[in-house]
């Protein structure tokens, strides 16, 4: 089984300033697909960015970005120039593919942007 | 708006009773995805449909059960409820073909007094 560890419970970030949130998995697989999900206190879930493991450049989505290891099977996001509206729960999720597309989350980091 | 609808947002009831939440996909997704958010936890995933057959199961209880019907709308049944089953209940969608994020839908919150 696939198992995704997030060991910051909860992390705060000064307002404008960056922040990285870590995150490790498990697999024996080698192609496979990570996520990084927000919650806010609606608790809607939204997609913040993605990263197929094939690929070797770290993807980047406005003022998120990844930092990719797949040797150390690390995934860690960091988010620049922090918001008030950054404020929310960060799930990282694993995908194998062929297996029904099957998401596995971790525990998630609880992110508080200070003003 | 993720184009994904869950209803009803609020659902509350007495142990012993049946529920079932309704989620309806994005427009030509084929595959939904039902998940447990307990308080203050992370997802679980519980099942999968892909164009009305099962495709995966995770971490269901006997009491739980889905279906997805063939205007790919999709129940998840609750039955023998007991105050562990209190959570917030989401459904998501994908596309069909290649690898894609799954879109949520915004949750049903049960609980169960």
């Amino acid at each position: 089984a696939q198992t995704v560890t997030q060991s910051q419970p909860e992390m705060s970030v000064q307002e404008a300033e960056t922040v990285t949130l870590s995150c490790t998995y498990d697999t024996s697989e080698s192609n496979y697909y990570l996520f990084w999900y927000k919650q806010p206190p609606s608790r809607q879930m939204i997609l913040v960015i993605r990263q197929e493991a094939y690929k070797q450049q770290n993807a980047t989505e406005n003022r998120f970005s990844v930092n990719f290891q797949k040797a150390a099977k690390s995934f860690s996001l960091k988010i620049s120039d922090s918001q008030l509206g950054d404020t929310a729960m960060y799930f990282c999720a694993f995908m194998k593919p062929n297996t029904g597309n099957q998401f596995y989350f971790g525990t998630g980091t609880s992110l508080t942007v200070i003003p | 708006d993720s184009g994904v609808t869950q209803t009803p947002k609020h659902l509350i009831t007495a142990t012993g009773q049946r529920v079932t939440l309704r989620c309806s996909p994005r427009s030509g997704d084929l595959s939904v995805y039902w998940y447990q958010q307990s308080l203050d936890q992370g997802l679980q995933f519980l099942i999968q449909y892909y164009n009305g057959e099962e495709r995966a199961k995770g971490n269901i209880l006997e009491r739980f059960s889905a279906q997805q019907f063939p205007d790919l709308h999709s129940e998840l049944n609750l039955s023998s409820l007991e105050l562990g089953d209190s959570a917030l209940y989401f459904c998501a969608s994908s596309p069909r073909g290649t690898i894609n994020e799954q879109f949520f839908g915004p949750g049903t919150r049960l609980t169960v007094l």
